[in-house]
């Protein structure tokens, strides 16, 4: 069984691009989560979701950022028009459910916008 | 969502047990103890979780205070590998993880 898995591991775009990261999670888990960690910086929780469905999006940035989980396939955090401001990391979690069980994270995808 | 509250470093001296302090008075009774650690340029790792009772499992051991106000993660003999930042999350039926700014352990060999 495979753990959360994120591709492109390192990705490197040109500012006003768009930049688009993907997470297949864990087998079994329809639990995903993304979030930010800057530089130096602890993690910032950016969005909560379900299959095909937003649980929880507020700690999105209200523009450029969205984010999908669709009945097939992975999960995508889409920037659009990515600013120097966005370079970070961005890791994925995924779980089975609530309180009582675990989520596993992925080993992130560090972006960089020059 | 509850708050916890965690020194920002704490040391340790490698095959010594370290005990990581986390004080959460905010607690709800239906809020999990979870504890998560990040080694440098990796992703959070999950290390133990809990309730009420205290809790082992093959990398860690959570002590869990009675008024559950606070808990503690015992790591039994600190490696060179165990140094990284440890997170102590409260996790209700919200469900998602919010991480505070942890306490970094670092191991001495």
């Amino acid at each position: 069984n495979a753990g959360v898995m994120q591709n492109p591991r390192h990705l490197v775009r040109r500012r006003g691009q768009e930049a688009r990261l993907r997470c297949s999670p864990m087998k079994g888990h329809s639990h995903v989560y993304w979030y930010r960690q800057l530089p130096e910086e602890g993690l910032k929780f950016m969005v909560y979701l379900q299959k095909e469905n937003i649980i929880d999006e507020s700690g999105m940035p209200k523009e450029r950022f969205s984010a999908e989980f669709p009945k097939e396939g992975p999960s995508i955090l889409r920037i659009q028009q990515v600013v120097r401001g966005d370079s970070a990391a961005y890791f994925c979690a995924s779980s089975q459910g609530v309180g009582n069980t675990e989520a596993f994270f992925g080993q992130g995808t560090r972006l960089t916008v020059v | 969502d509850a708050k916890t509250t965690q020194p920002n470093s704490m040391e340790s001296n490698e095959e010594e047990p370290v005990h990581l302090p986390c004080n959460h008075s905010t607690i709800s009774g239906t809020d999990y103890i979870h504890w998560y650690r990040q080694l440098p340029s990796q992703g959070p790792e999950y290390v133990i979780h809990g309730l009420t009772s205290n809790v082992n499992n093959r990398m860690a051991s959570l002590a869990i205070a009675e008024d559950r106000k606070s808990s503690t993660l015992i790591l039994h003999r600190a490696t060179l590998r165990d140094a990284a930042v440890y997170y102590c999350i409260l996790r209700g039926n919200t469900d998602k993880l919010i991480f505070g700014t942890g306490t970094r352990l670092q191991v001495f060999p």
